[in-house]
């Protein structure tokens, strides 16, 4: 799990409810990004920030949101759009112009009541 | 053409054998090919990767062979053993210019059983 700490580690949503996943890296990487994982499905992008204050959609980004104030953290913000959000999310961080992978955090599994 | 194909979806084997998983795909830009292993309720941690410029490379018991002109890379584990059941993950990634690699593209995942 190295220097990338996900909170919480289980997490629950009511119906209609905005959920915030945390995520803290002390790597001191340029690039952070969130993956959901759903069983057979591997890991899907939802989004990823290069660089503080600027973040793309991944391939999955419709009904999350996130914000990049601070190069140290990545929050991803489930909203109440999302229909289907029972999933593991995974925090992954890179650091620039490094010809190596991303490293990921232990994950937090989201489940709707 | 983005996609990464991984087989087989699960695999068991017995302790000792040998585990063998395939990965093909057909995006010619990626340029970089890293396999995590995951175990339940964790985040995936990088088990080996390789580069195009290479046939093959080996860590221990885990070796990645790779075959560039039919776009196809696997991962073998050698004298299996039970601490090695987990998850595993293909990926790859293009070159994005000056010295970064682009998004990595997962495969699906192959459970791995390896039976005492």
């Amino acid at each position: 799990d190295g220097g990338i700490t996900q909170s919480p580690k289980y997490l629950f949503r009511k119906e209609g409810q905005n959920v915030t996943l945390s995520c803290e890296q002390n790597l001191n990487h340029d690039a952070m990004y969130w993956y959901r994982q759903d069983p057979g499905q591997g890991l899907r992008l939802i989004y990823y920030s290069q660089i503080v204050n600027d973040f793309q959609k991944g391939d999955i980004a419709e009904g999350y949101s996130v914000s990049r104030e601070k190069k140290e953290s990545f929050p991803l913000t489930v909203t109440s759009a999302q229909k289907n959000p029972t999933a593991f999310y995974l925090c992954a961080s890179h650091p620039h112009g490094a010809r190596e992978t991303q490293y990921f955090g232990p994950g937090t599994r989201l489940l709707v009541l | 053409q983005q996609q990464v194909k991984q087989s087989p979806q699960s695999l068991i084997v017995q302790k000792g054998g040998i585990s063998i998983i395939n990965c093909a795909y057909e995006n010619t830009a990626f340029d970089y090919f890293p396999w995590y292993q995951q175990f339940p309720g964790k985040g995936p941690a990088l088990l080996i990767a390789i580069r195009p410029d290479v046939s093959e490379k080996k860590e221990g018991r885990f070796t990645i062979s790779f075959n560039k002109s039919a776009k196809q890379f696997s991962l073998h584990i050698m004298d299996s053993q039970p601490g090695d059941s987990a998850t595993y993950f293909c990926a790859a990634s293009p070159w994005a210019g000056g010295t970064s690699y682009g998004k990595l593209t997962f495969g699906q995942g192959t459970i791995l059983t390896v039976h005492p």
